[in-house]
């Protein structure tokens, strides 16, 4: 049910770059809604890490970032380490005002 | 520090209700609304609905519709979910989480595992 697409997993050796998307349409993302990123360790709660398209929330390291264009938007993780391998969400709202989720993407640290 | 409680693990038969609650603690419970977001096995997190603990005002996802009550007690600052006609498929963690000024979910609670097996 979800209406945001984000690619099932990504990959990167430590220290590496990754970057996913987060893909909306017109109704969501695209009608001018913030999008917000949670990480999600296994067996513990979502953690909210971007939120207003490109905040950090205090505690949340630089490494991670945010940005929105258009109709998506997209979660870079710079200098990757092996603590940051989680599943990774998008969040935005549509035109009814509804919590909308992203797919989510798994991220793997070889 | 702010934090949301939630009740133990639960076990229904398929068409049970479940009554999950949610305590907050470390801020003023009727400033913040607080979501209902729900994360079953190999599937991704769902959004359920909201609840405004100062009015009480409610909105929910369409597939819950019919099935889902949020309700809450401010005298305790609890808030409540309740899921009716369960089915194997509402098997899932239920989270309780706030949501702040930016429309940002930004603490959640431990979640609470919901069981639906004959």
């Amino acid at each position: 049910q979800s209406v945001l697409t984000q690619p099932p997993s990504v990959s990167g050796a430590p220290g590496q770059r990754v970057t996913f998307s987060c893909t909306g349409s017109s109704s969501n993302i695209g009608a001018g809604y913030d999008v917000h990123w949670y990480q999600q360790l296994p067996g513990t709660a979502p953690k909210l890490l971007i939120y207003g398209n490109n905040n950090r929330p205090s505690g949340v390291p630089d490494r991670f970032s945010g940005s929105k264009s258009g109709t998506s938007a997209s979660l870079a993780i710079t200098g990757l380490q092996p603590e940051d391998e989680a599943d990774y969400y998008c969040q935005s709202y549509d035109s009814s005002l509804s919590v909308v989720f992203g797919t989510g993407t798994k991220v793997t640290v070889l | 520090q702010v934090q949301l409680v939630q009740s133990g693990a639960e076990v229904k038969k398929p068409g049970a209700s479940v009554k999950v609650s949610c305590k907050a603690s470390g801020y003023t419970f009727t400033s913040y609304d607080i979501n209902w977001v729900r994360l079953a096995t190999g599937q991704g997190l769902e959004w359920m609905g909201w609840m405004n603990p100062n009015s009480g005002n409610t909105g929910h996802a369409q597939k819950f519709q019919g099935r889902v009550t949020m309700t809450r007690d401010t005298s305790i600052g609890t808030a409540y979910l309740e899921l009716s006609s369960l089915r194997s498929e509402d098997t899932a963690v239920y989270y309780c989480a706030r949501r702040n000024q930016w429309l940002a979910i930004d603490y959640w609670g431990q979640g609470t595992l919901v069981t639906v097996s004959s």
